[in-house]
């Protein structure tokens, strides 16, 4: 199975500062189709896992544009350009490209 | 608005059955897989099972397979999930979800949480 590896696993950071998840694959998760699927997620606070970013960079809609995700292969990043406090939660990133579907273990993002 | 309402959950003894249920509205089911996923306490998450749209192919972690049964039926906008041989380790909260993996509109129900003791 494909594992992913989330760094780091816990982030604290105050309103307005920018920050990175790294998520890297065990496989590189380049489809034979081209697509890399790549997705990334958040769960806040007694709530279900939302869709944040799809194929590595697509936002989801309704998503804020602060959510970016970028990489290949099997180096992602998921970057909050100014957290707000409704960020707090914690984010996973998804790989679909191989069977089974599986997901990294996630990194909590704190408010100072 | 779109919806995924899980039921089914609730205390069950190691060894016994259950099955959850997962009513959709508010987008066209019958067009989408869908996937069930569970959350261990305090743990992240898990993919346990997929169903094509038409029910022509159906998928299942190792973890599951065997004992848990996939299963949908368009005509009720339902997802099923029927655990079969239930052990500790399948205590979780588990979801349904259309995952949006390729063209986003993922969604995700509020979960039903499954408890296996004795």
């Amino acid at each position: 199975d494909v594992v992913l590896t989330q760094t780091p696993p816990t982030l604290s950071a105050t309103i307005g500062q920018s920050v990175s998840i790294s998520c890297r694959s065990s496989q590189s998760l380049l489809d034979s189709d081209g697509d890399t699927y790549l997705n990334w997620l958040l769960q806040r606070p007694g709530q279900s896992p939302q869709l944040l970013i799809y194929s590595v960079s697509n936002l989801e809609s309704g998503v804020p544009n602060r959510f970016s995700g970028s990489g290949s292969e099997t180096d992602f990043t998921l970057k909050i350009s100014g957290v707000e406090a409704e960020d707090l939660g914690v984010y996973y990133c998804m790989q679909a490209t191989h069977a089974p579907l599986t997901f990294g273990s996630g990194t909590k993002l704190e408010i100072k | 608005e779109v919806q995924l309402v899980e039921s089914g959950g609730g205390l069950v003894k190691p060894g016994s059955s259950l099955k959850l249920s997962c009513v959709a509205s508010g987008f066209t089911f019958s067009s989408y897989g869908m996937h069930w996923i569970r959350q261990a306490p305090k743990k992240g998450l898990e993919w346990i099972a997929l169903i094509y749209y038409d029910s022509s192919n159906k998928y299942y972690a190792d973890s599951v397979k065997g004992r848990f049964t996939i299963s949908r039926d368009n005509s009720k906008n339902t997802l099923y999930l029927e655990m079969n041989s239930l052990r500790s380790e399948d205590t979780a909260m588990y979801y349904c979800a259309k995952l949006g993996i390729t063209t986003g509109f993922a969604y995700w129900g509020q979960g039903t949480l499954v408890t296996v003791s004795s």
